[in-house]
């Protein structure tokens, strides 16, 4: 199933500077984006969303936008922070229901 | 904060065996889901569940699957005779609402299936 794709696998940055991740996407049908986290032998942890009827949406340090032309979505961390340090899922449902199609997942260090 | 909790965190069974995993969503949820994720691939939608019923299910959910919320509490996913294949980290999620980006999934820590 290649409706989202993170192309990236592993993305690595120094402490206090940007991490860009970024997620593309095939299905015109999905509605809804969202951002996971997830740390070793956790559960992803629910970061930051957007509706397709936007596209910026900032909570604190995470920023998420989305280029629905180009089926193409992106989160800023700034700054990035060793806790940071996690893998990254971007995931993608339709308007009726919460099934998500995550992407493969992005690993990031952030190096102090 | 309200947590969804999983067991056990690690269950190792025969290949033809049945297992039950075992989930208590967060309270006042009232939609739960299962996801899986076989190592070194994607996380994958297995089934959604609502009102006592199955809302949606991914092709993976066949007939060896089942799930149930056998009392107010809990909720479990089946596999009567468990493959090779089987093998997984098994997510419990549940949810206050459908369809709204404003009430995201909440996952538990997974339980780790390995069958032999």
């Amino acid at each position: 199933d290649q409706q989202v794709k993170q192309n990236s696998p592993s993305l690595s940055v120094q402490e206090g500077r940007i991490s860009i991740l970024n997620c593309d996407y095939t299905n015109s049908m999905f509605d809804y984006f969202l951002w996971y986290k997830k740390y070793p032998a956790e559960g992803p942890t629910f970061l930051i969303s957007i509706s397709s009827i936007k596209d910026k949406n900032e909570d604190g340090r995470f920023t998420v936008f989305l280029n629905k032309s180009a089926k193409h979505l992106s989160l800023h961390i700034v700054p990035s922070q060793p806790g940071d340090s996690a893998v990254y899922f971007c995931a993608a449902s339709r308007a009726a229901g919460n099934k998500l199609t995550f992407g493969g997942g992005t690993r990031v260090l952030v190096k102090p | 904060e309200p947590e969804v909790t999983q067991t056990p965190s690690h269950q190792v069974t025969q290949m033809g065996q049945e297992v039950i995993l075992r989930c208590v969503p967060i309270s006042n949820h009232l939609y739960f889901y299962w996801y899986r994720q076989i190592l070194g691939q994607k996380v994958e939608f297995l089934v959604s569940f609502y009102n006592n019923e199955i809302s949606e299910k991914s092709e993976i959910f066949d007939d060896q699957f089942s799930v149930e919320r056998p009392d107010g509490s809990n909720f479990t996913l089946k596999i009567r005779s468990t493959k090779l294949e089987d093998s997984a980290m098994y997510f419990c999620a549940s949810s206050e609402e459908s369809g709204s980006y404003n009430s995201p999934l909440h996952f538990g820590n997974g339980t780790r299936l390995t069958v032999t």
